[in-house]
Order: C-alpha cells, then structure tokens, then sequence
C-alpha cells in the first residue's frame, strides 16, 4: 500500500531535549516536506526537499533541521525543542515538486513542557 | 498566490449532493485551483484540481467559472465519512511544493 508513514505519532518531551520524528514514503517519490498545523494559523511549510541531498527552508524553518540522504526518509530534527514548537506535525511526499496531489503522513502530535 | 475565500461551514444530508464553494477571483491564468480536506486531524487528503475546464474523478467534481473566479466541489452522494475541513488552494504548479492552506471550509454530513 502505498503511504506516508510516521513516527512516533504522539510525543511528549520536555525543552531542551532533542528529538527526531521520522517520515518514510515508498512509493519513490523525489519530493518531501514537513508542515506543522496550529490552531489559527493552518498548515504551514517548514522544510521541504526537491531529491536526495537536496532540502530547503520553507516558511517557518526556525528551530528545526532536516536531512534526506535517501529518497524515502525524510526525518525532522528538533535539536532544543521549546514550548512554541507544540503542534501538530505531517510529513508530505509527491513525485515531484509542485505536483498537484501530495501525499500526507498520519501526523505527529508534539508537546513540549 | 491567489486568495481563496471559503464558507466557514456547511451542513449536508446523508446521501445528498454536498456543494463546496471557493472563490478566488484574483486568480491569474497559470494559477490551478487544487481541493484537499482533513478529515479530524488526518493528513491532508488530495481531492481533485483543475485549471479551467471542469473535472471529475472518482471522489468528486470541480467545477469552475468561465472567468475562473470562483470554483464549486461537488461530492455527488455524501456520506459520514465525507465531514471534514475541505480546502480550496489557487496557487501556481511547482512553486517548491508548497501547498499554501486557508481556513476551508467544515463541512458536517448529517444523518
């Protein structure tokens, strides 16, 4: 079946340690991307890659790291977490950037204490 | 990136044809008009996207204006599972992905 997956998909930490939520997709696609989701403000980018070794910044990146050094991961990096990065977070994939239909993840409900 | 404006929210029988309003009237020609809805929290799901003819697909319809202004997503037989936050996107194609999301519209299919 193909899908986006996530992990881990509820996460309660406390600020200032790191934490990774990783993304997997299997259908070989070269795009993925990371949005986080806050009451009143919607969905919003935080990092996106174009292929393999390719990432960049979409508009809320601040706090956060990326990496993609195979075409099916696509993990989030939170080095210090802090209260503000409480959300609720998906990862999204579609064959290539741009495309009409992308394909998103189950999403990952953080909070940081 | 075109503005998109939304009904907050719409009700719809079981069964009945649920209409989804969008409209976007400073739409510019190379802008598609994209639907997805999130059903409670899910990942956004694709529904369907257009640039000015009319579309269907097994999930829905899309209709547009002939002046591309506004748009209407039509789910043919609603069921339970249709209530969700439905959204309308007017963007350009590859513009680094990026799906930009209003405040769509909650649409509640009832019993």
């Amino acid at each position: 079946e193909a899908q986006v997956t996530q992990n881990p998909r509820y996460l309660i930490t406390v600020t200032g340690k790191k934490l990774t939520v990783t993304c997997s997709q299997n259908m070989n696609h070269e795009y993925m991307s990371w949005y986080r989701q806050d009451p009143g403000l919607g969905l919003r980018q935080i990092y996106y890659s174009m292929n393999v070794e390719v990432t960049d910044k979409g508009d809320v990146p601040e706090g956060y790291k990326v990496s993609r050094k195979e075409k099916r991961n696509f993990p989030l990096i939170l080095e210090s977490p802090s209260p503000n990065q409480t959300s609720l977070y998906f990862c999204a994939s579609s064959s290539r950037g741009g495309s009409y239909e992308q394909y998103f993840g189950p999403g990952t409900r953080l909070t940081v204490t | 990136d075109a503005k998109t404006t939304q009904p907050t929210s719409m009700d719809c029988a079981e069964g009945r044809a649920a209409n989804l309003p969008c409209n976007h009237s400073t739409i510019s020609g190379n802008e598609y008009v994209y639907w997805y809805r999130q059903i409670h929290s899910q990942g956004p799901q694709y529904i369907i996207h257009g640039l000015k003819n009319n579309e269907t697909n097994e999930m829905a319809s899309l209709i547009i204006t002939e002046d591309r202004k506004s748009s209407t997503l039509i789910l043919p037989h609603a069921t339970l599972r249709d209530t969700a936050v439905y959204y309308c996107i007017a963007q350009i194609y590859n513009q680094g992905g990026k799906l930009i999301f209003g405040q769509g519209t909650e649409l509640s299919v009832k019993p």
